[in-house]
């Protein structure tokens, strides 16, 4: 079983739609990443966060420590926001999710 | 913001060539530098830890004499792959924590894709 479980592994929604991506892990943390990496590879830091909830845009990141899991919200979804997510947790390095391959078709 | 340079982007060689990778760390001192593998569809694995003046830390599986990480400055990681094999094929990608911490943000580069034919 793997230390850190994303679901779903695949998205695909309507332009507008919210999304909601998961994250469990089971092990001791100090703080866990939301990553998009985009097709060519490339990987962006979206959100760190250690407590409670933080909000960039239409991103919204919420974790809680005692259940061990991790929410990534979209509002009004754009097909910009096609993407790899990933959940990546932080020990003395870092763990990563699966990954949610999200699809926004217009 | 706090930028990490990869280059190459993408490189096809042939079977037995060594391939070097660098991870610059532009604005900010890198005193550690993660290097990660990530084959299709699948998640990023830690390869090695690098940190700057000491040998890196290799996790389990990873043979260190196949790939070879310096980090002799606070700027620049690179990583060797020596006398690659077309198994070596993949998609390599370099991190970088913010003042050195964990608890800081991550900085990644943008991967580079090997081709081994």
């Amino acid at each position: 079983k793997n230390e850190v479980e994303q679901s779903p592994q695949n998205l695909t929604a309507q332009e507008g739609e919210f999304i909601t991506i998961n994250c469990s892990y089971s092990v001791g943390i100090s703080a866990l990443h939301w990553l998009q990496q985009h097709p060519g590879g490339g990987i962006v830091s979206l959100f760190m966060l250690s407590s409670g909830k933080k909000k960039h845009g239409r991103l919204i990141a919420t974790i809680n420590i005692q259940e061990k899991h991790s929410s990534l919200h979209i509002t009004a979804s754009h097909p910009r926001d096609s993407a790899v997510y990933i959940c990546a947790v932080i020990t003395d390095k870092l763990i990563f999710g699966t990954g949610t391959r999200l699809q926004v078709f217009p | 913001g706090a930028v990490v340079s990869q280059h190459p982007s993408w490189v096809i060689c042939k079977s037995g060539t060594s391939v070097k990778i660098e991870c610059r760390s532009l604005d900010f001192q890198a005193t550690t530098m993660f290097w990660y593998r990530q084959f299709p569809k699948q998640s990023l694995m830690l390869m090695a830890t690098s940190n700057e003046g000491s040998k890196a830390t290799y996790e389990q599986g990873v043979e260190k004499d196949k790939f070879l990480i310096n980090h002799a400055s606070l700027t620049l990681s690179t990583l060797t792959v020596t006398s690659a094999h077309p198994e070596d094929s993949s998609f390599y990608i370099c991190s970088a924590p913010d003042r050195g911490s964990m608890s800081s943000p991550q900085h990644f580069g943008d991967g580079t894709r090997l081709s081994i034919l």
